[in-house]
């Protein structure tokens, strides 16, 4: 049973396009919902980070749009580049980095 | 600045045999963790750890033992790998001072 739900899968976009990842969640303890980005071999890397005092969190091309009272939130990438294909997680914890909970991850191709 | 060191890499095990990932970061993160990930499940936290000497379960923690003697280690053992126990591994380490997790490259294991 996912505590945090994730959409689409995988995703497939043209460079330049928008990237638009999806997430839900239902404990509504959960106070800190970070995205992780993980390329092939590695480890996952903190792309951003929200609180839930805030709707909506920007770095560069990366935001974060946050629905407190529908319990969602997503990841837009904007003017996606080639250089973004990687999975990308989205994630909630109580607190901060503690016991953090991964959705099933996003699988970003940008193709030229 | 190492960070977060994992070993081996990858490995391969007869099912019944036992074997211990090891985890060493060298930034004096007082939290520890190991995840696992599959395809199409994402990340799931097998046990952490807060400090030395405490440690605790995750969502997935049948099948492995931890222990944490020190700041720097957090080794997690597998006392008897079945064919289920077939995944990566991820170390994660943390500290409130930057509220992330930092990531080791990960140990692909195999059991047949």
């Amino acid at each position: 049973q996912q505590q945090v739900k994730q959409s689409p899968q995988s995703l497939i976009v043209q460079k330049g396009g928008i990237s638009i990842i999806n997430c839900a969640y239902e404990n509504t303890a959960f106070d800190y919902f970070p995205w992780y980005q993980q390329f092939p071999g590695k480890g996952p890397a903190l792309l951003i980070a929200i609180r839930p005092d805030v709707s909506e969190k920007k770095e560069g091309r990366f935001t974060i749009s946050f629905n407190k009272s529908a319990k969602q939130f997503s990841l837009h990438i904007m003017d996606s580049q080639p250089g973004d294909s990687a999975t990308y997680f989205c994630a909630a914890s109580v607190g901060g980095y503690q016991k953090v909970t991964f959705g099933i991850g996003t699988k970003l191709q940008v193709i030229p | 600045n190492a960070g977060v060191t994992q070993t081996p890499k990858f490995q391969v095990l007869k099912t019944g045999q036992s074997m211990t990932l090891q985890c060493a970061q060298d930034m004096n993160h007082e939290y520890m963790s190991w995840y696992r990930q599959d395809p199409g499940m994402g990340l799931r936290l097998i046990h952490y750890s807060v400090g030395a000497g405490i440690t605790d379960q995750g969502e997935v923690p049948n099948g492995y033992n931890v222990s944490r003697s020190t700041t720097e280690d957090f080794p997690l053992r597998l006392l008897s790998a079945a064919p289920s126990q077939t995944s990566v591994y991820f170390c994660a380490s943390g500290t409130g001072a930057s509220e992330k997790l930092f990531f080791g490259s990960g140990t692909q294991l195999s059991v047949l």
